[in-house]
């Protein structure tokens, strides 16, 4: 079986602060991961994936990611946040088809 | 390039109606995938359809079927409405329907049902 993990459903964190969002992966294979933002009333948003070339993925919005095989991870991270950026965050991945993992709501306080 | 656009984007039914949504792709794309997002389930696929095939299906009742024209633009129809099928329905749409391959999403929409 597949599937994605995020490990928190909310994360707080002040403006121009580090975020930190996690997520964790199951699979038998090298999966394909991805991060997307949802804002309100909006659909999904791609912010970065990772199909198996460089670990360290670069993003929109300044956010990156970087893929641990030996973590079984994905977490999604950006230097400083910006009150633009609470929104819904979404990990995503697997091997033949793609599954959502339950998001993880980020409130950035001023 | 115009966007995946979603109509309509609100509706509102009652239980044992049924109703169909539409999803028009960007140009080009000939993959649909049809999401499901409630707040106790989360994001759950229901269904993709390339090149006017279902390609690979979610794990959905019957009641929720689906079709692609030639066009390349897709409609999702979800029949007996039940309370529980309240929720955003995304669609998203990709070149090839390649796992590597971005999918862009529509902005939904949002069914209620009374």
């Amino acid at each position: 079986a597949q599937s994605v993990t995020q490990l928190d459903s909310h994360v707080s964190v002040s403006e121009g602060t580090p975020v930190l969002l996690r997520c964790n992966y199951s699979s038998s294979y090298s999966p394909s991961l991805f991060w997307y933002v949802q804002h309100p009333n909006k659909g999904l948003q791609l912010l970065l994936k990772y199909t198996s070339a460089a670990t360290l993925v670069k993003g929109i919005n300044g956010f990156e990611a970087e893929f641990k095989k030996s973590e079984t991870s994905f977490h999604l991270t950006k230097p400083s946040a910006h009150m633009s950026d609470a929104a819904e965050y979404f990990c995503a991945g697997g091997y033949q088809k793609v599954t959502f993992g339950t998001g993880t709501k980020l409130q950035v306080i001023p | 390039k115009a966007g995946v656009t979603q109509t309509p984007r609100y509706l509102i039914k009652t239980r044992g109606q049924q109703v169909t949504l539409s999803c028009s792709p960007i140009s080009g794309h000939r993959s649909v995938s049809w999401y499901q997002q409630t707040p106790g389930q989360g994001l759950q696929f229901l269904f993709e359809y390339f090149s006017e095939t279902q390609r690979n299906k979610g794990n959905f009742p019957g009641r929720f079927s689906g079709r692609q024209f030639s066009n390349s633009r897709s409609e999702m129809n979800v029949s007996t409405l039940e309370l529980g099928d309240s929720a955003l329905y995304l669609c998203a749409s990709s070149l090839e329907g390649g796992l590597k391959e971005t999918q862009y999403f529509g902005p939904g929409t949002r069914l209620l049902v009374l």
